[in-house]
């Protein structure tokens, strides 16, 4: 499974986009990227998954070079319930049996 | 949309006991079940895969006669933490696939032991 690495911390402000990059250098052919959300004590909600280019929907958009060597999830505007754990995750998608490998997050914090 | 849904959402026990995290899918057919464990300000950590109707697959460091997993139908699994110790005290967090759409996670369950 490939390895990702992401900012350990990120700090914004209301109102404000806020791009969190993922790093995936040795992602492979079959694998698709996907951004887990996760609050303290809740589980983690799935945001958005892509496979390359661009992809957008109510919450954020994410985007994909053509290398897919990385991935940059974009939330717009963002409000103080916009503070919790961000987590990319590459592999598989929706095949039987395959696992999420969490990495270490992203903690994005929003003040006002 | 898919889910999840975990019971109980937390749990006190006393050392020495067992406690069951129960884990199902509500409303579609979950071929396999994977359980997670989080300590505090850390990140999620696979414990185990559970396929129905087979014995589940570990992850290296994981006892399997200390998490005890059953996946009796297609939208139950469980796991029982048997001989429970402080140490195990954790956020446990299921989650269940159909195959065709993103994994979809419970809200997890707060183990503490005292």
């Amino acid at each position: 499974l490939a390895k990702t690495t992401q900012p350990i911390s990120m700090d914004s402000y209301e109102g404000q986009e806020v791009n969190i990059t993922c790093s995936h250098n040795n992602i492979a052919t079959n694998d698709y990227i996907t951004w887990y959300q996760q609050f303290p004590s809740q589980g983690p909600r799935f945001i958005i998954q892509g496979y390359k280019t661009k992809v957008t929907n109510e919450v954020a958009s994410l985007f994909i070079p053509a290398d897919r060597k990385s991935s940059t999830l974009s939330l717009p505007r963002v409000s103080l319930s916009d503070t919790a754990v961000y987590y990319c995750l590459v592999g598989a998608a929706n095949q039987a049996g395959t696992a999420l490998i969490f990495g270490k997050g992203t903690t994005l914090s929003v003040s006002s | 949309g898919a889910v999840v849904s975990q019971h109980p959402s937390w749990v006190i026990c006393k050392s020495g006991t067992s406690v069951k995290i129960e884990c199902r899918s509500l409303d579609f057919q979950a071929t396999t079940m994977f359980w997670y464990r989080q300590f505090p300000k850390q990140s999620l950590m696979l414990m185990a895969t559970s396929n129905e109707g087979s014995k589940a697959t570990y992850e290296q460091g994981v006892e399997k006669d200390k998490f005890l997993i059953n996946h009796a139908s297609l939208t139950l699994s469980t796991l029982t933490v048997t001989s429970a110790h402080p140490e195990d005290s954790s956020f446990y967090i299921c989650s269940a696939e159909d195959g065709n759409s993103p994994l979809h996670f419970g809200n997890g369950t707060r183990l503490t032991v005292t």
